[in-house]
């Protein structure tokens, strides 16, 4: 399968701990989302990459979050100090880019997470 | 700042029954538009896209949409359902000045009885 992957698929935390999810994106691709969702809602922009650089955050993301894309392939994603209020499905995302001009993002399983 | 609206939370269709599901945007500027559907344990997979061109684009299984400009809308349309159509489906806006910043509808839950 050579779509977008996500590690780990489930998530189970501590108030307070801190937590990583992985995306792998399809190899060819330059861009890669970060998104989250809650029950009844469609997917929040997070945050997005054009390789390594990260280009743009929401307001949403607190400075608890970060994200990650050192080599410009896989990305990372924590959240520091989880909260209640971070239990959401976070999915990642991955398009190939030309020019700016925006294309199909294509979409991992997303990783749940459930912070107790 | 853009925004989706999909005025419709829960759709029930007997099948063969015709299916429209509404979506509106907000944004002053150029976008492009994307519906994508979401069947039972799986991911979020595209239906289909505008970017430029005839404004009435044909997707996969049978789906369709029609962007109407004046209306800011990107309405998704089938003739006729069928029980696999049972989904979630999103309508999603990208503004042309800013390719990373996409916006997605809470999305409507199709259920087609068969």
């Amino acid at each position: 399968d050579t779509g977008v992957s996500q590690n780990p698929r489930h998530k189970i935390t501590k108030r307070g701990q801190n937590v990583t999810f992985r995306c792998d994106p399809i190899s060819e691709h330059n861009r890669l989302y970060w998104y989250r969702q809650t029950l009844g809602q469609g997917p929040e922009f997070l945050t997005y990459f054009q390789n390594e650089a990260q280009l743009e955050k929401s307001r949403l993301l607190s400075d608890r979050f970060s994200a990650e894309r050192p080599k410009g392939s896989f990305s990372t994603l924590e959240i520091q100090r989880t909260e209640q209020g971070d239990s959401a499905m976070y999915l990642c995302a991955s398009s190939l880019v030309r020019g700016g001009v925006a294309d199909t993002q294509y979409f991992g399983p997303g990783t749940r997470l459930t912070v107790l | 700042a853009q925004s989706v609206s999909q005025h419709n939370h829960h759709v029930i269709l007997s099948e063969a029954a015709s299916l429209e599901l509404g979506c509106n945007y907000s944004y002053g500027g150029t976008v492009n538009l994307f519906w994508y559907v979401q069947y039972p344990g799986q991911h979020l997979q595209l239906l289909l896209k505008y970017f430029s061109g005839d404004p009435l684009v044909k997707g996969i299984k049978g789906f369709e949409a029609e962007f109407i400009k004046s209306k800011f809308s990107f309405n998704l349309r089938k003739p006729s359902v069928q029980w696999s159509d049972t989904a979630e489906y999103f309508c999603a806006v990208i503004p042309n000045t800013n390719a990373g910043k996409s916006t997605f509808g809470d999305g409507t839950t199709l259920t087609v009885k068969p």
